[in-house]
């Protein structure tokens, strides 16, 4: 079944970067977008960044847009978020997840278990 | 960016029937973007409750369906039962002139009396 799961969770001071990654299995890794959704302590679900099966189409909220970059590796079933002048606001849990085929996706989101990002001095 | 907006809490006793509303826009859910619904047990990941509208995944009870209409679409939950308790959530994408989004709904917690 598809599994998958985070890592690169960290305590890191404001202005500072992270990299999380991603790892896949159980699909063809390549066949979907694939997605970061967050979740700031006590609060909802926040979509952050998308990408497409072959790189071509990058997908940004606002509050991200310009500080964080989204890339993929499908031969290592790896997508990655590099997270730069980060924020406290930033703060969360973040969730790996997966889709379909296509961005407006009609088979819902699949998670991974989350890794948790702390923005703090 | 546009918001999908959901009720902070619903409450029912056991075995009733309640229902959870995400509002949007012409811009998302008016627009004719499919809505998935979540469900997330505390301190778990969420996971897909409805699909594509009114569609559940294998393994989700029938007690869970989902209906949409316009710039809504709702949850329903019949049968209440204790283990139901949890945040749920609408999603679904928003396409403005300048971007392609994913939203969420702002989330309802479910208490079962």
């Amino acid at each position: 079944q598809v599994q998958l799961v985070e890592s690169g969770g960290d305590l890191v001071k404001p202005g500072g970067s992270l990299r999380l990654s991603c790892t896949a299995s159980g699909f063809i890794f390549s066949d979907n977008y694939m997605s970061w959704i967050r979740q700031a302590p006590g609060k909802g679900l926040e979509w952050v960044s998308s990408i497409s099966p072959y790189d071509n189409a990058l997908y940004y909220a606002d509050s991200v847009k310009g500080r964080f970059s989204i890339s993929r590796d499908n031969a290592k079933n790896s997508f990655f978020l590099q997270m730069n002048s980060l924020r406290a606001d930033d703060t969360a849990v973040y969730y790996c997840a997966t889709s379909s085929n296509a961005f407006y996706d009609t088979s819902g989101f699949t998670w991974g278990q989350g890794t948790l990002v702390t923005v703090s001095s | 960016q546009s918001v999908l907006t959901q009720p902070p809490s619903v409450s029912g006793a056991p075995g009733q029937r309640v229902t959870i509303s995400c509002t949007g826009s012409s811009s998302n859910i008016g627009a004719g973007y499919d809505v998935n619904w979540y469900q997330q047990l505390p301190g778990t990941a969420p996971k897909l409750l409805i699909f594509g509208d009114n569609n559940r995944p294998s393994g989700v009870p029938d007690r869970f369906s989902g209906s949409k209409s316009g710039t809504s679409a709702s949850l329903a939950i019949t049968g209440l039962q204790a283990d139901d308790e949890a945040d749920y959530y609408c999603q679904s994408f928003d396409n403005s002139l300048t971007d392609s989004v994913v939203l969420f709904g702002t989330g309802t917690t479910v208490i079962v009396l």
